[in-house]
C-alpha cells in the first residue's frame, strides 16, 4: 500500500516569513496529491491539490510542488500570518483511498 | 445536506460496550469513507463504500469493527466489544466520485474508559 511521509513534525516561523512542508510517497501509481489543514477540534479542510500531471499549482499566499519522477511534492506558505498556525497533512490518493502523512504542527509567532 | 454530518460528536462508552457511529455524507456523494485519527497522527483508512456495498474494508482492525450504508446514504460504523485502545476521532469523508473533492465530517470522537 501507500506510504507518505512528512517531514518537519513541527514547525514554528516568524509572522511574514514563509514555511515549507515536504512528504515522499511510495506508490507511483498515486495521481492525486490534497492537503489538508485541520485547527484543533475541527475536520480537516482542503486547502490545495495537484494532480500528477501538473508541477506545481498556486492559490494567493499558497503553492504546492509535485515532482513526480522522485515522489515528491511540497506545500510552500508565504507571507505567514497567525491563522495559519495549525496541523497541516499532505496525502496521496491511489484509484479511491486517501492515504496521510503523520502531519506539521505549525506555529506562526507574532 | 450542505456538509457531512456526523453524530454524536462525542461518545463517552464503557470498556466491552457496543457503540454505533453514524455518518450523513453529502447527497448525491456515491463514495463514502471512514478514517480513524489517533492523537498526533494522521487518519487512518478503514472501510471505502461505492453506492451500498463495502469496495474496501481492509483498514478495519479486527472483527470488532464493521460498517454498513444500506440504501447507499447513511453508513454507521459498529464498533463491538470496545476497548480502550479504540479511543480516537472516527472520521467519515464522502466525494461525488473516486479519487478527489473529498469532504469530511466533523468527526466523533470516541473514548473508551
Amino acid at each position: 500500500g501507500e506510504n507518505v511521509e512528512q517531514h518537519p513534525s513541527t514547525l514554528s516561523v516568524q509572522e511574514g516569513d514563509s514555511a515549507v512542508i515536504k512528504c515522499t510517497y511510495s506508490d507511483s501509481a498515486s495521481n492525486y496529491f490534497p492537503w489538508y489543514k485541520q485547527e484543533l477540534g475541527k475536520r480537516p479542510q482542503l486547502i490545495i491539490d495537484i494532480r500528477s500531471n501538473v508541477g506545481e499549482k498556486k492559490d494567493q499566499r499558497i503553492a504546492v510542488t509535485l515532482n513526480k519522477t522522485a515522489k515528491h511534492f511540497s506545500l510552500h506558505i508565504t507571507e505567514t500570518q497567525p491563522e495559519d498556525s495549525a496541523v497541516y497533512f499532505c496525502a496521496a490518493v491511489n484509484d479511491y483511498k486517501l492515504s496521510f502523512g503523520a502531519g506539521t504542527t505549525v506555529t506562526v509567532r507574532a | 445536506g450542505a456538509g457531512v454530518s456526523q453524530t454524536p460528536s462525542n461518545k463517552v462508552t464503557e470498556k466491552g460496550k457496543y457503540v454505533e457511529l453514524r455518518c450523513d455524507p453529502i447527497s448525491g456523494h456515491t463514495a463514502l469513507y471512514w478514517y480513524r485519527q489517533s492523537l498526533g497522527q494522521g487518519p487512518e483508512f478503514l472501510i471505502y463504500f461505492q453506492g451500498t456495498g463495502a469496495a474496501d474494508d481492509s483498514g478495519l482492525p479486527n472483527d470488532r469493527f464493521f460498517a454498513v450504508r444500506p440504501e447507499g446514504s447513511v453508513s454507521t460504523l459498529k464498533i463491538q466489544r470496545t476497548e480502550r485502545g479504540d479511543s480516537a476521532v472516527y472520521l467519515c469523508a464522502s466525494s461525488l466520485r473516486d479519487g478527489g473533492g473529498y469532504t469530511f465530517g466533523s468527526g466523533t470522537r470516541l473514548t473508551v474508559v
